[in-house]
């Protein structure tokens, strides 16, 4: 069964700091990849998302992430973080393989930053 | 920009009462889903519609659970008999096309079972 593993419970991290949250999953067949994020009070939203080409893919607000498959992991980077960053980061995973696209989500990473 | 809208945003109930949850998804939309997130837990997939028929459903989405798109715009989330274990939020999502697509999220119905 696919699964997500989000190994930071909770990162605490000053204005301007490097972020990197990690992002494992598991499963063999061809997969696509999502960054979710959910600031307080509202609902989840796409940072960004990896389907093929370049493993290193953009988001929004200066967010990136790398598919690495030899490591089945999609990190998540912003080299200088902002405290309007602040928010929950979901990694989520779905596969082509006849499936409706159906997300399976991991834990999620709590972000604060200290202004 | 349009969104995905849920009502309510939080709802009470006791035991054993039957609740709808209700979604309205972004029209041109061909996919919807329902996630649920117990307190504390992972955001679980519950179920996927498309063309008017379910497409995958989990474990969790037992004959309990059913959903049901009444008129072309809404789509809902039937829990005949509520159990305490069934309150999370509920979250309702939907994708123009399958798995390769963005889900666009609702911002959820937070329910409460006494």
């Amino acid at each position: 069964a696919q699964s997500v593993s989000q190994h930071n419970h909770h990162v605490i991290l000053s204005e301007a700091a490097s972020l990197e949250l990690g992002c494992n999953y598991s499963y063999g067949g061809t997969v696509n990849l999502f960054w979710y994020v959910q600031y307080p009070g509202q609902h989840l939203q796409l940072l960004l998302k990896y389907f093929s080409g370049d493993p290193l893919v953009k988001g929004i607000k200066g967010f990136e992430a790398e598919f690495i498959k030899s490591k089945f992991s999609f990190n998540l980077r912003k080299p200088s973080v902002q405290w309007s960053d602040t928010a929950e980061y979901f990694c989520a995973v779905n596969s082509d393989g006849g499936s409706q696209g159906n997300l399976i989500f991991g834990k999620g990473t709590k972000l604060s930053v200290k202004p | 920009e349009p969104e995905v809208t849920q009502t309510p945003s939080h709802q009470v109930t006791q035991m054993g009462q039957e609740v709808i949850l209700r979604c309205v998804p972004i029209s041109n939309h061909l996919y919807f889903y329902w996630y649920r997130q117990i307190l504390g837990q992972k955001v679980e997939f519950l179920v996927s519609f498309y063309n008017n028929e379910i497409s995958e459903k989990s474990e969790i989405f037992d004959d309990q659970f059913s959903v049901e798109r009444p008129d072309g715009s809404n789509f809902t989330l039937k829990i005949r008999s509520t159990k305490l274990e069934d309150s999370a939020m509920y979250f309702c999502a939907s994708s123009r096309q399958g798995p390769v697509n963005e889900q666009f999220f609702g911002p959820g119905t937070r329910l409460t079972v006494l």
